[in-house]
């Protein structure tokens, strides 16, 4: 089936670093999504992205996050600087339209130490 | 506050057998209704989902039911094997525009035993 590809799988970056996730959605997608699950806790929404803009963003979308999808390549999600609290695994997400589908990669886990 | 909430983190079946998983919602608006299966290491993937215009619906041996007044929402699964060992996570949203911003439960961690 469809795949989002999450690249890379593991992060360790030390706090204060910048950080940048990537993420290679199903093509022909149109709507993308970042979720971040920390451990032992559910998944949250971050954020949504349509047609080069953000949609919506939910609390845990603080001003150091910030995403983009510069044409049509990965769309990305950045964090700048990073915090301890910060470390999750955070996963990327597509859809062809809105309340259809929603395609999830595996997360990438990022430590930040 | 938790706007969905499955009420058990885990569960053990036997395996043919059937099983019930809850999940329970607060936010009146929401009209998309889901469960995810997650092996461990994997994305989530969807099983099974229904929009608030239905209250059932059925897919091989997974049945959701869906209970708008008590805000509650199920997924049945029967005949159960081995290869539903698995976390369950029940999601909820509302479109906006267009896109799908889920809210997801805790997720229930199924294991069936042979």
């Amino acid at each position: 089936g469809p795949k989002v590809l999450q690249i890379p799988s593991h992060q360790i970056i030390d706090m204060g670093q910048m950080v940048t996730l990537n993420c290679d959605p199903v093509s022909n997608h149109l709507y993308f999504y970042w979720y971040k699950q920390i451990l032992g806790q559910q998944m949250e929404f971050l954020v949504n992205f349509y047609n080069g803009k953000v949609m919506e963003k939910s609390k845990l979308f603080k001003d150091q996050f910030s995403v983009e999808r510069p044409d049509g390549s990965y769309f990305t999600l950045k964090i700048q600087p990073t915090a301890l609290e910060d470390s999750a695994v955070y996963f990327c997400a597509s859809s062809s339209e809105g309340r259809t589908e929603v395609f999830f990669g595996k997360g990438t886990r990022l430590t930040v130490v | 506050g938790q706007q969905v909430k499955q009420s058990s983190p885990s569960l053990t079946v036997q395996e043919g057998g059937i099983l019930i998983l809850n999940c329970d919602y607060e936010n009146d608006m929401f009209d998309y209704f889901a469960w995810y299966k997650k092996y461990p290491d994997n994305s989530p993937t969807l099983l099974i989902s229904v929009r608030s215009n239905v209250d059932k619906r059925e897919d091989g041996r997974f049945t959701v039911f869906l209970n708008k007044s008590g805000k509650h929402f199920s997924l049945h699964i029967t005949a159960s094997q081995p290869e539903d060992t698995a976390v369950y996570l029940c999601a909820a949203g509302e479109g906006q525009g267009g896109s799908a911003k889920l809210i997801f439960g805790e997720g229930t961690k199924l294991t069936v035993s042979s």
